[in-house]
C-alpha cells in the first residue's frame, strides 16, 4: 500500500526567503509522485510531477522538486517566495496501472512581508 | 478546452438526508476520480470510474456511493448524512494513458451538513 507524510501543517516564511515543503512517501514498486497547489476556493492545480528519468523535476512558477529513492522523499523548493505563493500544497503518490492517487494531508504556505 | 466542472458549487443539508453531486470530465477523460476533502486531513479518496465501471474504491461506509454514465459524466451519492460529512467534495478527471499522469480538478461542491 501506497501512504503519503507531509510534514509540517502550517509553514510561514518571509518573501524572497527559501521554501521548503516537505514530502516523504511509502510504495512497494516505483512511484509516480506530484505536487499540486490549491489556492482558496479553487480546485487543485498540478505544480510538478515525477514519472521516471531525471530526479530533479521542474515545475510552474519556479518550483521544483528531487525524487530521492533513498530518502523516499520528494521534497518541494522555491528559491525566493513570493506573495502569491500562499496556498495550501499537497504531495501525492500514484503507481503504474493503479489510477489511484494517494494524497498528503497537506501544508499551508504563508508568505510574510 | 473547458475544464472540469461540479454542480452544484455549494449545498447545506440536515442529518438524515441524502444528496447528489455531479461532475463533467474534460472532454476525452475516461476516468473520474471524487475526494473529500476536510481541515487536516487532506484529500481523502472516495472511488474512481472508468467506462461506467467503478476501478478503484476507498475505506468510505457503503453511504457513499458513485456512477458513471456512457459520456464520462459522474455522480456521487451520499445517504442518510451525518455531521461528519461536511466536507469539500472534489472531482478529478484524467486522461487514461501509460504512466499515471496529471489529475485535472474541478472547483469542488462545498457541502455543509446541518
Amino acid at each position: 500500500a501506497q501512504s503519503v507524510t507531509q510534514l509540517g501543517s502550517h509553514v510561514s516564511v518571509s518573501e524572497g526567503a527559501l521554501v521548503l515543503l516537505r514530502c516523504n512517501y511509502s510504495s512497494s514498486v516505483p512511484p509516480y509522485l506530484f505536487w499540486y497547489v490549491q489556492y482558496p476556493n479553487q480546485g487543485l492545480q498540478l505544480l510538478l510531477k515525477y514519472t521516471t528519468g531525471a530526479t530533479l523535476v521542474k515545475g510552474i512558477n519556479g518550483f521544483e522538486a528531487e525524487f530521492k529513492k533513498s530518502e523516499t522523499s520528494f521534497h518541494l523548493t522555491k528559491p525566493s517566495a513570493h506573495m502569491s505563493d500562499a496556498a495550501e500544497y499537497f504531495c501525492a503518490v500514484s503507481t503504474s496501472g493503479t489510477y489511484k492517487y494517494i494524497f498528503g494531508t497537506g501544508t499551508r504556505l504563508k508568505v510574510l512581508a | 478546452k473547458a475544464g472540469v466542472t461540479q454542480t452544484p458549487r455549494y449545498l447545506i443539508k440536515t442529518r438524515g438526508q441524502q444528496v447528489t453531486l455531479s461532475c463533467s470530465p474534460i472532454s476525452g477523460h475516461r476516468s473520474v476520480s471524487w475526494y473529500q476533502q476536510t481541515p487536516g486531513q487532506g484529500l481523502q479518496f472516495l472511488f474512481e470510474y472508468f467506462s461506467e465501471t467503478q476501478r478503484n474504491k476507498g475505506n468510505f461506509p457503503g453511504r457513499f456511493s458513485g456512477r458513471q454514465f456512457s459520456n464520462s459524466r459522474s455522480e456521487m451519492n451520499v445517504s442518510t448524512l451525518e455531521l461528519g460529512d461536511s466536507a469539500l467534495y472534489l472531482c478529478a478527471s484524467l486522461l487514461t494513458s501509460g504512466a499515471p499522469g496529471e489529475q485535472f480538478f474541478g472547483p469542488g461542491t462545498r457541502l455543509t451538513v446541518l
